[in-house]
């Protein structure tokens, strides 16, 4: 069956480490996304990638870095420079432009030791 | 700048119904999405309106006004297995989704 695998499901950091959060989809999807979630708070949107090749920075990307080498892979670096990494991040997936289809991962959920 | 406000939390009884309201203000608007989320887990959609009007999908309905920015989410015959949030999302004029912060719903026996 088609979807999106996000890996791990638990992660923990220690403050100044560089961690990666892994998101592989097969369902051929052009478009993913990154997003973060905080307790009382909507998902917010961290990086997208229309296309392989080529992202684009969201509302929240400072302390953030992603690349998109392969359609089906989008891994999002969570950077020392992110001052408040502890979250729920999940990555999502949608066709292409100007439609929908969002299909998301089961999420990472990063702890900062 | 783009707003959706929906309420933070709200109690209901099992076998009730509860309705959701959400009202949105987005620089364009391509169609408006309620999700589910348990704790812990992946959002999974539940409707999509794109039109005014009412969408009826079992015990679940949606229903939007464009004029006025505005939608309701209907949950009937409520079950336990519904306590989770609801989150309202709208798409903007870049079809990117704006999202709700979400309403925690609790089902009480």
């Amino acid at each position: 069956d088609g979807g999106i695998t996000q890996s791990p499901k638990y992660l923990f950091r220690k403050e100044g480490q560089n961690v990666t959060l892994s998101c592989e989809q097969n369902l051929n999807h052009d478009a993913m996304y990154w997003y973060r979630q905080d307790p009382g708070q909507g998902l917010r949107l961290i990086y997208y990638s229309q296309i392989v090749n080529d992202f684009q920075k969201g509302d929240i990307a400072e302390g953030y870095s992603v690349s998109r080498e392969k359609k089906e892979s989008f891994p999002l670096t969570v950077t020392s420079a992110q001052k408040n990494p502890t979250a729920f991040y999940l990555c999502a997936s949608n066709p292409g432009e100007q439609v929908y289809g969002y299909t998301f991962g089961s999420g990472t959920r990063l702890t900062v030791v | 700048g783009q707003n959706i406000d929906q309420p933070t939390e709200m109690t209901a009884t099992e076998g009730a119904i509860v309705q959701i309201n959400c009202t949105y203000q987005t620089s364009g608007f391509n169609g408006l999405f309620w999700y589910q989320q348990h704790a812990g887990e992946a959002p999974t959609f539940l409707s999509y309106n794109v039109l005014d009007g009412l969408e009826e999908k079992g015990r679940f309905s949606s229903f939007l006004s464009r004029s006025k920015g505005y939608s309701y989410l209907l949950l009937k015959e409520l079950q336990m297995k519904d306590s989770a949030s609801y989150l309202c999302a709208v798409g903007d004029s870049n079809y990117q989704l704006i999202w709700g912060a979400g309403t925690k719903l609790i089902i009480k026996p």
